[in-house]
């Protein structure tokens, strides 16, 4: 049982580049999330998807897409990568919405130059 | 906008001591939960609160709810090393996403 794991650990990337970050769960969840962390700023919500086959922004969906594959799988996708997109990228998982415990995958640290 | 904001933003005490930190909100939230985190890994929860005045004890830390649900407190007894981390207040609107505070990075010196 992996829980939440997340790929890559790392990467870099230019100016402009495109990527996608991978996201899969293994605890048979409905809901799914993709959070970034920046300092001072605790986690901010970029897009979720409540049940498979739907998604919605969060606060700072700007410059991401998202793909809820099926109901273990769920991508953030950067289209031009932006230095202001240098973060650390978590994803997350829970059994049915916020009121549920989210369970935390170890995070891509992602820098953009 | 950031609705949950938690203070102090760090704080670093010698093992031993006792510490409090806070999540406070303009908001009402119909739950509230808390998290820590480890570098290099991602949050993990410690407690759900629901009811407003509610007080959880999760060994040496104790978790309390406002009583109008709009902020929060953790107390941790006896602050020991491995108590270091960042701490995350989340709070929760229904079954709506959760908005997460700022954090509290917190450092136990032995």
């Amino acid at each position: 049982n992996a829980g939440v794991t997340q790929t890559p650990k790392f990467q870099v990337l230019k100016t402009g580049q495109s990527m996608t970050l991978q996201c899969a769960q293994d605890m048979n969840h409905n809901s799914m999330y993709w959070y970034r962390q920046d300092p001072g700023m605790g986690l901010r919500l970029i897009y979720y998807s409540a049940s498979e086959g739907t998604t919605d922004k969060g606060e700072v969906p700007n410059g991401y897409n998202v793909s809820r594959l099926n109901k273990r799988e769920f991508s953030l996708r950067l289209e031009s990568a932006a230095p202001s997109q240098t973060s650390v990228y978590f994803c997350a998982s829970s059994l049915s919405g916020s009121a549920y415990e989210q369970y935390f995958g170890p995070g891509t640290r992602l820098t953009v130059t | 906008t950031q609705l949950l904001e938690q203070s102090p933003q760090f704080l670093s005490i010698q093992e031993g001591e006792n510490l409090t930190v806070y999540c406070n909100s303009s908001s009402v939230f119909s739950s509230l939960q808390w998290y820590r985190q480890e570098p290099g890994e991602g949050p993990v929860l410690l407690v759900t609160v629901v009811t407003g005045g509610e007080v959880k004890k999760l060994k040496r830390l104790t978790f309390q709810f406002g009583d109008a649900r709009k902020d929060s407190s953790l107390h941790i007894t006896a602050a020991q090393p491995g108590d270091t981390g960042l701490y995350l207040c989340a709070g929760a609107k229904g079954n709506e996403k959760l908005t997460f505070g700022t954090g509290t990075r917190l450092t136990i010196i032995p």
